[in-house]
């Protein structure tokens, strides 16, 4: 089985500052990919970033980059320069790499960050 | 590229009716899920269609609730004889390749009272 856990229910943090949003994991799945989705107060989850669990290199995205320790089965988000916009519910998910089957995500319960301005 | 569309977007109903929900996924995509995510909760998966044929089922997935896909595009989700356990926001996903993301709608909210 698989399993996410997001430790933090909730962040504050000055505009323009850095911020780490924490995610652990548990899989017995010998390839996996992690993902980060971010949840508006609108409802939708809007895709971030993804790491695959045999990527050498840490994921970036723009402002997004992903801090995978694949001993510690941590993939952190860290989100730098901090936008009033980035106010949201943050969620990390997991899913195995199979050929067959339905590829289905695994979330954690999600850390809402608030950005002061 | 349209995005993922869902509809109804909210949805109040009383316990006892019935309730069908449509999601419209990305139109190349091939690969539909749908999840339920309750307040404070990360979304839980319920289903998953690949083209028409639904290939996977969550337990959470009672007698009361069916999904079709009946052209390989759009879904519906029905759930019968709603119970107050039932409100949830209810999403909807797709994606075109085995292992990419998924791509999600905004979501129907479903009150049951």
């Amino acid at each position: 089985a698989q399993k996410i856990t997001q430790t933090q229910p909730g962040m504050f943090v000055q505009e323009k500052e850095a911020v780490t949003l924490d995610c652990t994991y548990d899989t017995s799945d010998p390839s996996y990919g992690l993902f980060w989705y971010k949840q508006p107060s609108s409802g939708e989850m809007i895709f971030l970033i993804y790491q695959g669990s045999y990527d050498q290199q840490n994921a970036t995205e723009g402002r997004y980059s992903l801090n995978f320790q694949k001993a510690r089965k941590s993939a952190n988000l860290v989100i730098s320069a901090s936008q009033l916009g980035d106010s949201a519910m943050y969620f990390c998910a997991m899913r195995g790499i199979k050929p067959q089957g339905a590829q289905k995500l695994v979330f954690g319960q999600g850390t809402r960050l608030t950005i002061n301005p | 590229d349209t995005g993922v569309s869902q509809d109804p977007r909210h949805k109040i109903t009383k316990r006892g009716q019935n309730v069908t929900f449509r999601c419209d996924p990305i139109s190349e995509h091939n690969r539909l899920y749908w999840y339920r995510q309750t307040l404070g909760q990360g979304p839980e998966f319920l289903t998953y269609f690949q083209n028409e044929a639904q290939l996977e089922k969550s337990r959470l997935l009672s007698n009361r609730f069916s999904a079709e896909r009946p052209k390989g595009s759009f879904s519906t989700l029905e759930i019968q004889r709603t119970e107050q356990g039932d409100s949830a926001m209810y999403l909807c996903a797709s994606t075109q390749r085995t292992l990419g993301e998924q791509y999600f709608g905004p979501g129907t909210r479903l009150t049951v009272t």
